[in-house]
């Protein structure tokens, strides 16, 4: 069975500061890994991926993401972060199968 | 290209109701999904298809069934709704591996809710 953890609900950080949103997986196989952010009252965003290659993936908006394979994590950053980064976040896992298993999400917020 | 589209929006259903959410997508995907959004639980992987024909259950396929006829759509029908089945519903479309994109591609939603 495939898993994701978002160990943190919430993070709160100030404009201009950097932001990370933590995630760790657990999945048979070679993982394919996913961010994607989700603005209220709407669908889902695809912000980057991780599938093979270099472990720093960069994605939309600015944000980036660190695949570590001995931690089993993919954490999401940005350098500086904006009050428009203010959002639920979703982690996301897949092999194989095509099924994605997410994490329960964190949501941002970003004040000015 | 309109990529997924979900309809309708927002529903309001009476216990023991039924209903069918639609699903259609134009990117000619192989692979599509619904999903269900809860707050504090992510999103849980109700029923999925791997092309034309195939369906298969997720996580938690109990209460809705889903078919499968054409490549571009995919409808979930709830049997007779419970409020337990409140919830916002996403459906998702993936190209085939051999497309070069990994990613899945998500509707804007459907909230429902039962009473």
């Amino acid at each position: 069975a495939q898993s994701v953890a978002q160990p943190e609900d919430q993070v709160n950080v100030a404009e201009g500061n950097p932001l990370t949103v933590k995630c760790t997986y657990s999945v048979s196989g070679n993982p394919y890994l996913f961010w994607y952010v989700q603005y209220p009252n709407r669908g889902l965003q695809f912000l980057l991926k991780y599938i093979t290659g270099d472990n720093l993936v960069k994605g939309s908006y600015g944000f980036e993401a660190e695949f570590n394979k001995s931690q089993t994590s993919f954490h999401l950053k940005k350098p500086s972060a904006l009050v428009s980064d203010s959002a639920l976040y979703f982690c996301a896992v897949r092999s194989n199968d095509y099924k994605l298993s997410f994490g329960a999400g964190t949501t941002v917020t970003v004040r000015a | 290209n309109a990529g997924v589209t979900q309809t309708p929006k927002f529903q309001v259903l009476k216990t023991g109701q039924s209903m069918t959410l639609q699903c259609a997508q134009d990117m000619n995907h192989e692979y599509m999904s619904w999903y269900r959004q809860d707050p504090g639980m992510g999103l849980r992987l109700i029923h999925y298809s791997v092309g034309a024909g195939i369906t298969d259950q997720g996580e938690v396929p109990n209460g809705y069934n889903v078919s499968r006829s054409t490549t571009e759509d995919f409808p979930l029908r709830l049997l007779s709704a419970a409020p337990s089945q409140t919830s916002v519903y996403f459906c998702a479309s993936t190209p085939a591996m051999g497309q070069g994109m990994f990613e899945a591609f998500f509707g804007q939603g459907t909230r429902l809710t039962v009473v």
